[in-house]
């Protein structure tokens, strides 16, 4: 089946900076590519995702990139600030999957 | 606004009660799905379910079974509850096909004691 590698599983940065999370998956048939942030005591809420047919995606300060030869994508969260502190998970979907196939997740610490 | 209820943000059981995990969806959506969340394990697909009366088993669908009388509703049945179903527990509806664009309830805390 699928399986989805997420990291860092922690990363700290200063308010302002910018953080990046990877993921890499290993079905070439995937094509569905979503990154959802869940805030303590919340579910998981969708933040943004990219379709295999597009190598860029961005909305505000957020944005993912996906390099289908290499089978990996990243979350890119710029001029962070206190509010985006959360656990990031990426997602994966549309092989031979059902459903959305996790990463184990990131905590996004922002350090004001 | 999008809504994913479940039922309850806690529960405690006893070890070998049937317990049963409610999920009530308001968007007309055809694809459910029930996850489990465990630290460092992120969240694992126990079943889901693409029509009324229709499921398919997931990952880990080991003790657990589900029930779809509704399009609305979609419910996970823990048969005999054991002290490794402690988890939290997130139902998730979908208008796309295997999960895109996916919205999640709050989830529930499940405590088997």
């Amino acid at each position: 089946g699928e399986n989805v590698e997420q990291h860092p599983s922690t990363l700290s940065v200063q308010e302002g900076d910018s953080a990046v999370i990877k993921c890499t998956y290993s079905d070439s048939a995937s094509n569905y590519f979503p990154w959802y942030k869940q805030e303590l005591g919340k579910g998981p809420q969708l933040i943004i995702d990219i379709r295999s047919n597009v190598g860029e995606k961005k909305d505000q300060r957020i944005a993912v990139t996906l390099n289908k030869t290499a089978k990996h994508f990243s979350l890119h969260i710029t001029e962070t600030q206190p509010e985006d502190s959360a656990v990031y998970f990426c997602a994966v979907t549309g092989g031979g999957a059902d459903g959305l196939t996790f990463g184990k997740g990131t905590h996004l610490i922002i350090q004001p | 606004d999008v809504k994913v209820t479940q039922s309850s943000r806690y529960l405690v059981k006893r070890t070998g009660e049937k317990v049963f995990l409610e999920c009530v969806q308001d968007m007309d959506h055809e694809n459910m799905f029930w996850y489990r969340q465990d630290p460092g394990l992120g969240l694992r697909l126990i079943y889901f379910s693409y029509d009324v009366k229709m499921k398919e088993k997931g990952d880990i669908p080991e003790g657990y079974s589900v029930s779809r009388e509704k399009k609305e509703r979609f419910s996970l049945i823990l048969e005999s509850a054991s002290t490794n179903q402690t988890s939290m527990y997130l139902c998730a509806s979908s208008p796309g096909w295997m999960g895109t664009e996916a919205f999640f309830g709050q989830g529930t805390r499940l405590t088997v004691v």
